[in-house]
């Protein structure tokens, strides 16, 4: 079956706009995560949703960044007036949650800020 | 919230050697501790997991332990050989439908030829 997708697979952006980023979980998974990652650099959890409860927004850099997830299904990842420091790859991953929590990772969008 | 700390940030192996990497985690309600493997340019992808009602797991070459008490798990790579080459992260989560997976900050393994 399908695996995790994200789009674009690659951005390229001016500095001050605004980017949005998608990510399509695979179907059933209740659980979905955002991370990012520098170049050479570990993951930087930025937020998880898990069903139909408030998701966990603890790992959001600033408040340019936020997300949206309808019901289990796509998310959305928005970084307004995006800075440099920005410019990382962005991983999508779902899992089914509960006993099943192993994550599946996406191909990332890598996010280029000039 | 979860903590979890892993170790040594780089290892660099001989080809045929063995390698282990650590991690220690700080909720004791965790019960569920994958290992995932990063090749360059790649996404993340589970090589293995444990649950707390075992202490030890074994898949061909690579295997892990877990002290409960002691709160930390390793992974052991034996006859290592250069595709095992990677950045590896460990994971602490509850098997609960709240469980929210915390990562260590990554290895990279360097099997030299």
């Amino acid at each position: 079956g399908a695996g995790v997708s994200q789009s674009p697979s690659n951005k390229v952006t001016e500095k001050g706009k605004d980017v949005e980023l998608r990510c399509d979980p695979i179907s059933g998974h209740t659980a979905l995560y955002w991370y990012r990652q520098r170049l050479g650099q570990g993951l930087e959890f930025l937020i998880y949703f898990q069903g139909n409860s408030a998701p966990d927004k603890s790992g959001l850099p600033s408040d340019r960044f936020s997300a949206e997830r309808t019901g289990e299904s796509v998310s959305t990842l928005t970084i307004q007036r995006t800075q440099q420091e920005d410019s990382a790859v962005y991983l999508c991953a779902s899992s089914f949650g509960g006993m099943r929590n192993e994550q599946f990772f996406g191909p990332g969008t890598r996010l280029t800020v000039l | 919230g979860e903590n979890v700390e892993q170790h040594p940030s780089t290892l660099s192996v001989q080809e045929g050697d063995s390698a282990v990497i650590k991690c220690t985690y700080s909720d004791s309600a965790s019960n569920y501790f994958p290992w995932y493997k990063q090749e360059l340019g790649k996404r993340p992808q589970l090589i293995i997991d444990i649950r707390s009602n075992v202490g030890e797991k074994k898949d061909q070459r690579i295997a892990v332990t877990l002290n409960k008490t002691a709160k930390h798990f390793s992974l052991h790579i034996t006859e290592t050989q250069p595709e095992d080459s990677a950045v590896y992260f460990c994971a602490a989560s509850m098997d609960t439908n709240a469980g929210k997976s915390t990562f260590g900050d990554g290895t990279t393994l360097t099997v030299k030829p």
